[in-house]
């Protein structure tokens, strides 16, 4: 069973950092890309950032480019999102969501909710 | 703010069939795969619908997908309470670079 356990959300004041795990299990991560999507409290999906199965590929939102760097560690089978100068439109529940194909994501995490706020 | 296009509610009574467009352009729905995710109130979003017609192992054939063009179709037949969520489409879009989802439709059963 495909299980993604997101970690490290939490609440950060604006211009603050925070780093975002998935720990991934249930199927080869190494052969997989992966991806960040968000969720702004009531609002609806918002892809952040992709990276190949061998992190050769790597791919962020307008949104959060500059500021945000996701990576991966295959040996450990997990993924990040670095997060910096974070702003209050930032504020969202992130998930980690492992890749089908282009633009397709399998399997999702329960997500870890961060709120930046002063 | 989204490049695809779903309209932000439908409904339909127990057994009946409902329908969800999604809009696009060549750039996404027109050139990639288009895929499909349910969200029930307060969970994390499950994929119903990949590589525009497939449905993942355990999905119930009440669902269906297809796509045209630039625009793409999820049905579901049989309506169900338990169908109540959110559901949105996603595809690549190859000028962006970027994955890209739908606006979201809830769907109402009456």
């Amino acid at each position: 069973e495909v299980q993604l356990v997101e970690s490290g959300g939490g609440l950060v004041k604006p211009g603050g950092s925070l780093r975002l795990s998935c720990a991934a299990s249930g199927f080869t991560f190494s052969s997989y890309s992966m991806n960040w999507v968000r969720q702004a409290p009531g609002k609806g999906l918002e892809w952040v950032s992709s990276i190949s199965s061998t992190s050769s590929y790597i791919y962020y939102a307008d949104s959060v480019k500059g500021r945000f760097t996701i990576s991966r560690d295959n040996a450990k089978n997990s993924l990040y999102l670095q997060m910096n100068s974070l702003r209050a439109e930032d504020t969202a529940v992130y998930y980690c969501a492992r890749g089908l194909g282009f633009g397709e994501l399998a399997d999702w995490g329960q997500g870890t909710l961060v709120t930046v706020s002063s | 703010q989204s490049v695809l296009t779903q309209p932000p509610s439908v409904s339909a009574a127990p057994g009946q069939k409902v329908t969800i467009s999604c809009s696009g352009s060549s750039s996404n729905i027109g050139n990639n795969y288009v895929s499909w995710y349910q969200q029930l109130p307060g969970t994390a979003p499950k994929l119903l619908i990949y590589e525009n017609n497939k449905r993942p192992s355990g999905i119930p054939d009440r669902f269906s997908g297809s796509k045209s063009g630039t625009s793409a179709t999820l049905g579901i037949t049989g309506l169900q309470t338990g169908d109540e969520a959110d559901y949105y489409c996603g595809t690549w879009d190859s000028s962006l670079s970027a994955n890209v989802f739908g606006t979201g439709t809830k769907v109402t059963v009456l």
